[in-house]
């Protein structure tokens, strides 16, 4: 099955600076790549999700960037906050065989003030 | 309110007894899911249904049951109950069969002595 691997596990940034979060996967048939942040207490929520016909998508402060012959993903925040705080997680999916979801094993974000 | 509900939040049981964790959405979507999240180990897939009587197992099946009778509700059956099945489990679902933004419940937490 599909294996997704995430670094760093834990990233602590200065309020302001940037945050990169790398995941990688290795069933080339993954199509679906979305990202989710996790608030203490709560369930993931998405954030940010990418498909394979796409190299990149921004939404205001978050981008994620694919490279499909490489088998990996990033996730891009900018300007971070301390709202930004949480546990981010990456998956991989087959959007047309099963459609089941491998999660990569989270990075938790602390942003200084 | 667009929302996925889990019942209970909280949960400690003994080996062997029998337990049932409902989950419940309102956004009469197509697909749900449950994943078990432990430290270290990311979120794992336990089983997923693209609707109603279709379920298929996910990465960590053993153990447990499903059923989808009904497209609203997907409960998550522990049969035999075992300690290492202690952990936080989290239902989701989303619109279609997959490829889209999963809606997380807030999690049960189980403890199995």
């Amino acid at each position: 099955g599909e294996n997704v691997e995430q670094h760093p596990s834990t990233l602590s940034v200065q309020e302001g600076d940037s945050a990169v979060i790398k995941c990688t996967y290795s069933d080339s048939a993954s199509n679906y790549f979305p990202w989710y942040k996790q608030e203490l207490g709560k369930g993931p929520q998405l954030i940010i999700d990418i498909r394979s016909n796409v190299g990149e998508k921004k939404d205001q402060r978050i981008a994620v960037t694919l490279n499909k012959t490489a088998k990996h993903f990033s996730l891009h925040i900018t300007e971070t906050q301390p709202e930004d705080s949480a546990v981010y997680f990456c998956a991989a999916s087959i959007t047309n065989t099963g459609n089941q979801f491998y999660f990569g094993t989270g990075t938790s974000l602390t942003v200084i003030p | 309110e667009a929302q996925v509900t889990q019942n209970p939040r909280y949960l400690i049981t003994v080996t062997g007894k029998k337990l049932t964790v409902t989950c419940s959405q309102n956004m009469n979507h197509e697909y749900m899911s449950w994943y078990r999240q432990d430290p270290g180990l990311g979120l794992r897939q336990i089983y997923y249904s693209m609707n109603v009587e279709v379920t298929d197992k996910g990465d960590v099946p053993e153990g447990y049951k499903v059923s989808r009778k009904e497209k609203r509700n997907f409960p998550l059956i522990l049969e035999s109950p075992s300690p290492n099945q202690t952990s936080l489990y989290f239902c989701a679902s989303s619109y279609g069969t997959g490829g889209n933004e999963q809606y997380f419940g807030p999690g049960t937490r189980l403890t199995v002595t």
